[in-house]
């Protein structure tokens, strides 16, 4: 079984460019969650998503992070513009309901650079 | 609010020693409580969970963990470390029924040869 698929690996882009990362969720999982990690930070929670829909925002930074999920098997996060202090690692992570104990599934990343 | 305490920051160990990582929570009742496994450049693995019954549990790689009640903690074990466990491991905690986890700050495990 596949698990939690993100793209691109890498991103290194200028600020002020457009960035796009992608995640697909394991087939069946109806819960989404959008992660930043820092050293300074540890693991934020960016957004959450049940059933294609935002549930929770409340941790997107500012404006310039938007997300969308507009089918149960792919989902963006976009930073429009970047900048420098955006640089983190972006995780996507899935989970099969809400139902007891059940444990969200990671994928490997996104490493993002702004210069 | 809930929280979770990860008190070592780093954790060295030798190769064939035991090993026991440390996790307190602050929360009323019992929360569903994760351990998670982060190897360089990679996503989170979950370890193990507990949400009810026996209270020492086992996941995968080897690894077990203990919850105690009485001192709000879910400690994670394992009897002999390999060079291949040195990573950055993490404790979580949910309130049963809520979708957020609450992180630990993790505890990064160097194993000397």
């Amino acid at each position: 079984d596949a698990g939690v698929i993100q793209s691109p690996r890498h991103e290194v882009t200028e600020m002020g460019q457009e960035v796009t990362l992608r995640c697909k969720p394991i087939s069946g999982h109806n819960s989404l969650f959008w992660y930043r990690q820092t050293m300074m930070r540890g693991l934020e929670l960016l957004i959450y998503f049940n059933n294609n829909v935002p549930i929770d925002d409340s941790g997107m930074p500012e404006d310039r992070f938007s997300a969308k999920m507009p089918n149960a098997s792919f989902s963006t996060l976009k930073i429009q513009p970047s900048e420098p202090r955006d640089s983190a690692v972006y995780f996507c992570a899935s989970r099969p309901g809400q139902g007891m104990g059940q444990p969200q599934h990671f994928g490997d990343g996104t490493r993002l650079s702004i210069l | 609010a809930q929280s979770v305490t990860q008190p070592d920051i780093h954790i060295t160990v030798s190769e064939g020693a035991s090993l026991e990582l440390r996790c307190n929570y602050s929360y009323g009742a019992t929360p569903y409580l994760f351990w998670y496994v982060q190897s360089p450049g990679q996503g989170l693995q979950l370890l193990l969970k507990y949400f009810s019954g026996d209270t020492l549990v086992q996941g995968i790689k080897g690894f077990e963990a203990e919850f105690k009640r009485s001192q709000s903690s879910f400690n994670l074990r394992k009897p002999s470390v390999h060079w291949s466990d040195a990573a950055e491991y993490f404790c979580a905690v949910s309130e049963p029924g809520n979708y957020q986890l609450i992180w630990g700050a993790g505890t990064k495990l160097i194993i000397k040869p």
